[in-house]
């Protein structure tokens, strides 16, 4: 089977930087990729790692270890329209994306 | 383009009605995603298609939910008989899957089902 696990909620200050982690356990793993959801709204795509390391995109970045079955994300200069809920979610070979529980941040000013 | 389009918006029904929901992926995508999001169990992937074939239906919580996908532009899922514990935001969502795909999903809007 497949499974994940991401700390149910964090909370930062603004322009503080904050990590969210997530293990991750599955068969036939290809990928794992990170979406942000706005309450009331649909989760919409932040990046994606396949290979081991970071991957930064403006100010969010991606971290990915195979070896250990983990990885995180990493928000910098919090601002307050960050507040959201943050999904780390495995990708299979057979192209199955499978979501965490989900990680609810919340920015306090 | 105009984005997955998911129909309807919200859906208020009775217990045991049947409840349609409609999807149309985005154009030139050749996998779809069905997920139900609700509070205790977070965002369940109900089953997915290629080429609109079905490839895994393992989520499909029981034989009351039925999903198709008879061509590349639409897909429904079906509940009959609908009951309460259905009652969630049910997404649909589509990609581009190939070799080195860059894991991106795009989500509809969602379609908040509430059965009394």
């Amino acid at each position: 089977g497949q499974s994940l696990e991401q700390p149910s909620e964090v909370t930062a200050v603004e322009g503080a930087i904050v990590q969210i982690n997530c293990t991750y356990q599955t068969s036939g793993f290809y990928g794992l990729s990170w979406y942000q959801q706005h309450d009331g709204g649909a989760p919409t795509f932040l990046s994606y790692n396949a290979l081991d390391g970071l991957e930064e995109t403006g100010r969010f970045s991606s971290f990915l270890s195979r070896s250990d079955s983990y990885g995180y994300l990493l928000l910098q200069e919090l601002q307050m329209k960050d507040s959201a809920s943050y999904f780390c979610a495995v990708t299979s070979g057979t192209y199955k994306y499978i979501f965490g529980t989900g990680t609810r941040l919340k920015v306090l000013a | 383009d105009a984005g997955v389009i998911q129909s309807p918006r919200h859906e208020v029904t009775e217990m045991g009605q049947e409840v349609t929901l409609r999807c149309k992926p985005i154009s030139g995508h050749n996998s779809l995603f069905w997920y139900r999001q609700t509070m205790m169990r977070g965002l369940e992937l109900l089953i997915y298609f290629n080429n609109n074939v079905p490839i895994d239906d393992s989520g499909m919580p029981e034989d009351r939910f039925s999903a198709k996908m008879p061509n590349a532009s639409f897909s429904t899922l079906k509940i009959q008989p609908s009951e309460p514990r259905d009652s969630a935001v049910y997404f649909c969502a589509s990609s581009f899957s190939f070799r080195g795909d860059t894991g991106e999903l795009f989500f509809g809007e969602g379609s908040r089902l509430t059965v009394l």
